[in-house]
């Protein structure tokens, strides 16, 4: 049981270049989210699914975009990167209903951008 | 939106003293509230949660403490250890249990 996995774990990139985040769970989790970590202001929601073909947006989507197409991988696109999104990336996932409510994050993607 | 505030944002103490962390929380509606402790280079691990229905919970050195009416919660760690040195997150949520909104955070260092 791997838990929460993400590749890669360290990326660096050119304002405007694209890329993908991977992020994969074997847990069978209905719920995954995507955070990103900056100095001083903890971790911010950028988008979520509660399943399979169903995502949202959380705190701070702009400038990302998800999708579920299956329950195990969750990935998270930059489609022009900017500065500004130089941060470290975290996938969640959970289990169903309140009962597993507590959420396990993967050890992090450190981004980069020139 | 929610939004949760946490102090201090540094905490020293010996080895064997207690810490405490608190937090408080804007959105009343709020009924889910976790702790989370990261080490460098980590991800984010729960430690303890609670749920608004319960004001108290304890689990070995670590124990959570929640005041509904006031909208805030404290994290406590009795007889510290060098190895409860990391950075720890408190987060709230809601109905929508998945959609955490975490405070700054609290680098809490313990010296032998």
């Amino acid at each position: 049981n791997a838990g929460v996995t993400q590749t890669p774990k360290f990326q660096v990139l050119k304002t405007g270049q694209s890329m993908t985040l991977q992020c994969a769970q074997d847990m069978n989790h209905e719920y995954m989210s995507w955070y990103r970590q900056d100095p001083g202001m903890g971790l911010r929601l950028i988008h979520y699914s509660v399943g399979a073909g169903i995502t949202d947006q959380g705190e701070v989507p702009n400038g990302y975009n998800v999708s579920r197409s299956t329950t195990e991988d969750f990935p998270l696109r930059l489609l022009s990167a900017a500065p500004s999104q130089t941060s470290v990336y975290f996938c969640a996932s959970r289990g169903p209903g309140t009962s597993g409510l507590g959420q396990f994050f993967g050890p992090g993607t450190r981004l980069t951008v020139l | 939106g929610e939004n949760v505030e946490q102090h201090p944002s540094t905490l020293s103490v010996q080895e064997g003293d207690s810490a405490v962390i608190k937090c408080t929380y804007s959105d009343s509606a709020s009924n889910y509230f976790p702790w989370y402790k990261q080490e460098l280079g980590k991800g984010p691990q729960l430690i303890i949660d609670i749920r608004s229905n319960v004001g108290e919970k304890k689990d070995q050195r670590i124990a959570v403490t929640l005041n509904k009416t006031a909208k805030h919660f404290s994290l406590h760690i009795t007889e510290t250890q060098p190895e409860d040195s990391a950075v720890y997150f408190c987060a709230a949520s809601g109905t929508s249990y998945g959609k955490l909104t975490f405070g700054q955070g609290t680098i809490l260092t313990v010296h032998p």
